[in-house]
């Protein structure tokens, strides 16, 4: 079965600086789904960001950038010039392709804290 | 468009009692997912629907939840005979598709079982 790892229960960055959030996951498939979801204190959860596991490239947008190692079943969250409103909980997450489950595997988040 | 909506936004019962959640998926999503969220936990799968397709159920705890989902629209999560342990806050999303990659989400339900 598959697993979601983030080790950071809590992380901490200055206004305007970077932050890198950790995430592991461990599968024997080769094709699946990674995700960053943004759940703020009104519970809604927002899609961050999204990687193919067949794309090499990482995917970036705008602010939000990860590194994806495939190898070493790592994908994390880089943050950038972070803002006040980044703060929030958030959820790695990982789907099978399409041969797999549908389901969704989440991870126990990590809470970023933004110092003004 | 409106997004997905869930009702009630807070839900306090006694223990033994029965509760229904319900969410109304953004309209034409045909893949609709509920998740349980204990505090400090991350979200667990319990269960997801796909159009007329027999729905996945493989992530509901116990039978004493159980999830319908009406016209292929609104999803109705029933816990019977409510334990404590099941306070949590219960979220629903939906998807255009089942294959669709992006989760559109609720803003959850908390339920309270005193």
């Amino acid at each position: 079965a598959q697993t979601v790892t983030q080790s950071q229960p809590e992380m901490s960055v200055q206004e305007a600086e970077t932050v890198t959030l950790s995430c592991t996951y461990d599968t024997s498939e080769s094709d699946y789904y990674l995700f960053w979801y943004k759940q703020p204190p009104s519970r809604q959860m927002i899609l961050v960001i999204r990687q193919e596991a067949y794309k090499q490239q990482n995917a970036t947008e705008n602010r939000f950038s990860v590194n994806f190692q495939k190898a070493a079943k790592s994908f994390s969250l880089k943050i950038s010039d972070s803002q006040l409103g980044d703060a929030a909980m958030y959820f790695c997450a990982y789907r099978s392709g399409p041969s797999g489950t549908y389901k969704y595997i989440f991870g126990t988040g990590t809470r970023l804290k933004v110092l003004a | 468009g409106a997004g997905v909506s869930q009702s009630p936004s807070n839900k306090v019962t006694e223990k033994g009692k029965d509760v229904e959640l319900r969410c109304d998926p953004i309209s034409g999503h045909t893949a609709l997912y509920w998740y349980r969220q204990s505090l400090g936990q991350g979200l667990e799968f319990l269960i997801y629907f796909q159009g007329n397709s027999a729905p996945d159920k493989s992530g509901l705890p116990s039978d004493r939840f159980s999830a319908e989902r009406t016209g292929g629209s609104v999803s109705t999560l029933t816990i019977q005979r409510t334990q404590q342990e099941d306070s949590a806050v219960y979220l629903c999303a939906s998807n255009q598709r089942l294959a669709a990659h992006e989760q559109y989400f609720g803003p959850g339900t908390r339920l309270t079982v005193t």
